[in-house]
């Protein structure tokens, strides 16, 4: 069965420092995949994806994301985190064919001053 | 350009209502996806609509229904309400309907009391 499993429930990091959020997913085949982040009481915002190619992927905010097929995984990074990077990250795929867009259930990050 | 837009963005219901929630999506986009959101299931796909047609359904009872308009416009409809259904509603465009990136609005906030 299709499943994203983000295995970090909450994070807490100091302003500053650098970050790694867990994606592994599970998939027929490689899916295409991508990175939310939600604000409190706000909608979804694309950080970036991946579709094919370079498996090191850029995104919006300073965020990077490295795609490992061998490990069925999508890790997000940042080197030096905000405060304002504080919100809920969501790990999504979705298969080739078809837009049914499978979310992990989000790792909530708090940033410390 | 816009984004995606959703009215209203608060509904307070008692159960056995009915709701219609609205989508406009970015224009030119001709896909249309609904999303749920809740504390406990996480996020979950509830339908697809591309040029009018209901493209894929997620596992979610018949009281949830929706349609789309030759203007792309989606609404949705949730009818005799239950407790169970107070979450965040999300509409999400697409250019295409396979494998395309998907942009989300605010959600419309429902509760159900």
């Amino acid at each position: 069965a299709q499943s994203v499993t983000q295995p970090d429930i909450h994070i807490t990091v100091s302003e500053g420092a650098s970050l790694e959020l867990r994606c592994n997913y599970s998939y027929g085949a490689t899916p295409y995949l991508f990175w939310y982040v939600q604000s409190p009481g706000q909608g979804l915002q694309l950080l970036l994806k991946y579709f094919s190619g370079d498996t090191l992927v850029q995104g919006i905010k300073g965020f990077e994301a490295e795609f490992k097929r061998s490990q069925s995984s999508f890790n997000l990074r940042k080197p030096s985190v905000h405060w304002s990077d504080a919100a809920e990250y969501f790990c999504a795929v979705v298969g080739y064919n078809n837009n049914d867009m499978r979310f992990g259930a989000g790792t909530r990050l708090t940033v410390k001053p | 350009k816009a984004g995606v837009t959703q009215t209203p963005r608060y509904l307070i219901k008692t159960r056995g209502q009915q709701v219609t929630l609205s989508c406009s999506p970015i224009s030119g986009h001709r896909s249309v996806s609904w999303y749920q959101q809740t504390p406990g299931q996480g996020l979950q796909f509830l339908f697809e609509y591309f040029s009018e047609t209901q493209r894929n359904k997620g596992n979610f009872p018949g009281r949830f229904s929706g349609r789309q308009f030759s203007n792309s416009r989606s609404e949705m409809n949730v009818s005799t309400l239950e407790l169970g259904d107070s979450a965040l509603y999300l509409c999400a465009s697409s250019a295409r309907v396979r494998s395309d990136t998907q942009y989300f609005g605010p959600g419309t906030r429902l509760t159900v009391l």
